[in-house]
């Protein structure tokens, strides 16, 4: 079946701009989370929803990055005037609370260029 | 605060020889997870270990946990070339919550 899917996969922006990424889940997924991967580094916790209910977002930086879920499957995590040191792989996964003992499943990955 | 430490964070090792992954979390955790990464590409579930002593098993690697001693190791067996990827060990507090990840092991296997 089809696995969890992001877009773009990659992105290159100029300083200042805002971006938004999404994340597609495995269908009927009630759980997603966002991380964020620097270079050579596992993967740092951003946020995550179960259902359309944002449940932690203490992993976001700072007010610049948010995170919406409104229907309870697609989600977007959108940054605000972009910096250079928000430049790194965005990776968004999902799990079925219960079933596969709540395994996250990682998407491909958005890689985040800002100039 | 949960972290987790692996080690080595580097292994290069010839075919056919065995090798330990250590993976340390400091506060209690519900469970632990193993993924593997290859190069350009995403994270691959390998094993969920859910209780104190679950060992688990899939072809050359076996995953273990004690989560008196909060460390959990991954035992490679006679390794092969394929084996060669990063592995990262993850710990989350409590279940359906975030993973915290350790730094990686970069695994080399040479022929």
């Amino acid at each position: 079946g089809a696995g969890v899917s992001q877009s773009p996969r990659y992105k290159v922006t100029k300083r200042g701009q805002d971006v938004a990424l999404r994340c597609d889940p495995i269908s009927g997924h009630v759980s997603l989370y966002w991380y964020r991967q620097a270079l050579g580094q596992g993967p740092e916790f951003l946020t995550y929803f179960n259902y359309e209910a944002q449940q932690d977002k203490s992993g976001l930086p700072n007010d610049r990055f948010s995170a919406e879920r409104p229907e309870g499957s697609i989600s977007t995590l959108t940054i605000q005037r972009t910096e250079q040191r928000d430049s790194a792989m965005y990776r968004c996964a999902s799990s079925f609370p219960g079933r596969g003992a709540d395994t996250q499943y990682f998407g491909p990955g958005t890689r985040l260029t800002v100039l | 605060e949960l972290k987790v430490e692996q080690n080595p964070l580097f292994l290069s090792m010839q075919e056919g020889k065995n090798y330990t992954i250590y993976c340390n979390y400091s506060t209690t955790s519900d469970r632990l997870y193993w993924y593997r990464q290859d190069p350009g590409k995403s994270l691959e579930s390998l094993f969920v270990l859910l209780s104190n002593g679950a060992v688990k098993q899939e072809g050359r690697l076996m995953a273990s946990l004690d989560t008196k001693a909060r460390l959990s190791t991954l035992h490679i067996t006679a390794a092969v070339h394929d084996l060669s990827a990063t592995y990262f060990c993850a710990a989350e507090e409590t279940s359906g919550s975030r993973l915290t990840f350790g730094e990686g092991t970069q695994l080399t296997v040479n022929p």
